[in-house]
């Protein structure tokens, strides 16, 4: 079965702090995806990254990079230098692959409430 | 260019009453996703509907149903309310048949709350 573990409920960080999000996923498939997605207060998930099982290679997208390692069955995720707008609710999501072509639905971990302090 | 539209923002219903919650996807995308986000939780897979049909569905009971129409909006009905059906429910869109997962796209949500 398919499964996303996030294990900080909560963290706690002054700006400019960098910071790191633990994903540990399950899954039987070879093939899958992996996401982030940030959640404000206002409720809308914005989509932050997609990656697929055969890249590890890690990404930086300015002040957020992500680390990918099969291995481990991780997808972390790390902000560097905080900033007060970062506060919200991170969501780490596993998918299988495509679903006789439709984009397969998603299963999200518990979340991980980050608040920036100034 | 809009997003995923949701409506209503809010909805306030009684035990054993239905309620119908709206979804409009974003232009160019055909497929329809609908979630329930208990609070603190994260959101829950209920359904998908493309081509006005459910491709796949969650662990939800059959009061949980849904509707796609030929302009792919979408609905989502829920029957015989429960104290436990109050949540955030989410709505998000994508493209079907890229060969490879497109990201979804989720609009702001209609917080149900069941008195």
């Amino acid at each position: 079965a398919q499964k996303v573990t996030q294990a900080q409920t909560e963290i706690s960080v002054v700006e400019k702090e960098d910071v790191t999000l633990d994903c540990v996923y399950e899954t039987r498939d070879t093939t899958y995806y992996l996401f982030w997605y940030k959640q404000p207060p206002s409720g809308e998930l914005v989509f932050l990254i997609r990656r697929n099982s055969f890249d590890e290679q890690n990404e930086i997208s300015g002040r957020y990079s992500w680390n990918f390692q099969k291995s481990t069955s991780s997808f972390n995720f790390t902000i560097t230098a905080s900033q007060v707008v970062d506060s919200a609710v991170y969501f780490c999501a596993l998918s299988e692959a495509s679903y006789g072509g439709a984009t397969n639905k998603l299963i999200f971990g518990t979340g991980t409430l980050l608040a920036v302090q100034p | 260019d809009a997003g995923v539209t949701q409506s209503p923002t809010h909805l306030i219903k009684t035990r054993g009453q239905q309620v119908t919650l709206r979804c409009s996807p974003k232009s160019g995308h055909d497929t329809v996703s609908w979630y329930q986000q208990a609070l603190g939780q994260g959101p829950q897979f209920i359904f998908q509907y493309y081509e006005e049909e459910e491709r796949q569905r969650g662990n939800f009971p059959d009061r949980f149903s849904g509707h796609q129409f030929p302009n792919y909006s979408s609905e989502l009905n829920v029957n015989a309310l429960l104290l436990g059906d109050s949540a955030l429910y989410l709505c998000a869109s994508s493209r079907l048949g890229l060969g490879m997962i497109d990201e979804q796209f989720f609009g702001p949500g209609t917080r149900l709350t069941v008195l």
